[in-house]
């Protein structure tokens, strides 16, 4: 099957540690990203990237951090210095950067305790 | 900063009506929209699209409707499901750019 893989689906963590979230893709696709959501809430970008080795900031990188060293992951972290980490976690990845359509993961959620 | 919002955060249909979920956009720069649907503990999935050289354009049982006079698009469900019962955004991206702003959601409650 083709897709977007997130694992695991539940996460628990205590405050102050980090945690790496995983995101794998076998679609082939050049861009990759990832956002946030929180209850009642849209999708907000955290970080993205359109080729391998490199990557972008998004709206609300601050307390985050990912790398791009294969084309089918992206990892994102998620540091002690994110001020409030719980949310739904969504990654998705779209063909290239000039071709819009982001086909997206079943999602990490998050839980800081 | 700019975004993009919606006008009900709720809608409540019975199966088998046509739905329609409204999204006003501020960005005029905008060339590019996307409907998702999201079910409840899932990732987004895509809907349908229009570019906006478009007014209209239809999919399976879906049509989407542009106005870039008033900054506007709407999303038509026709006979609608209980399947069809999810959270669903809208989505901008401006010329030149390469990502997606999404608007806060309309939930759809289809009932029987």
């Amino acid at each position: 099957d083709g897709g977007i893989t997130q694992s695991p689906k539940y996460l628990f963590r205590k405050e102050g540690q980090n945690v790496t979230l995983s995101c794998e893709q076998n679609l082939n696709h050049d861009a990759m990203y990832w956002y946030r959501q929180d209850p009642g809430q849209g999708l907000r970008l955290i970080y993205y990237s359109q080729i391998v080795n490199d990557f972008q900031k998004g709206d609300i990188a601050e307390g985050y951090s990912v790398s791009r060293e294969k084309k089918e992951s992206f990892p994102l972290t998620v540091t002690s210095a994110q001020k409030n980490p719980t949310a739904f976690y969504l990654c998705a990845s779209s063909r290239d950067s000039s071709y819009n359509e982001q086909f997206f993961g079943p999602g990490t959620r998050l839980t800081v305790l | 900063g700019e975004s993009v919002g919606l006008h009900l955060p709720t809608l409540s249909v019975q199966e088998g009506d046509n739905s329609i979920i409204n999204c006003a956009y501020s960005n005029s720069a905008s060339d590019y929209f996307i409907w998702y649907k999201q079910e409840s503990g899932k990732g987004p999935q895509f809907i349908i699209d229009i570019r906006s050289n478009m007014d209209k354009r239809q999919g399976q049982r879906v049509t989407v409707l542009l106005n870039k006079t008033v900054k506007h698009l709407s999303l038509q469900i026709a006979a609608t499901q209980p399947g069809d019962s999810a959270v669903y955004f809208c989505a901008e991206i401006k010329s030149g750019y390469s990502t997606l702003t999404f608007g806060k959601g309309t939930m759809l409650l289809v009932s029987p």
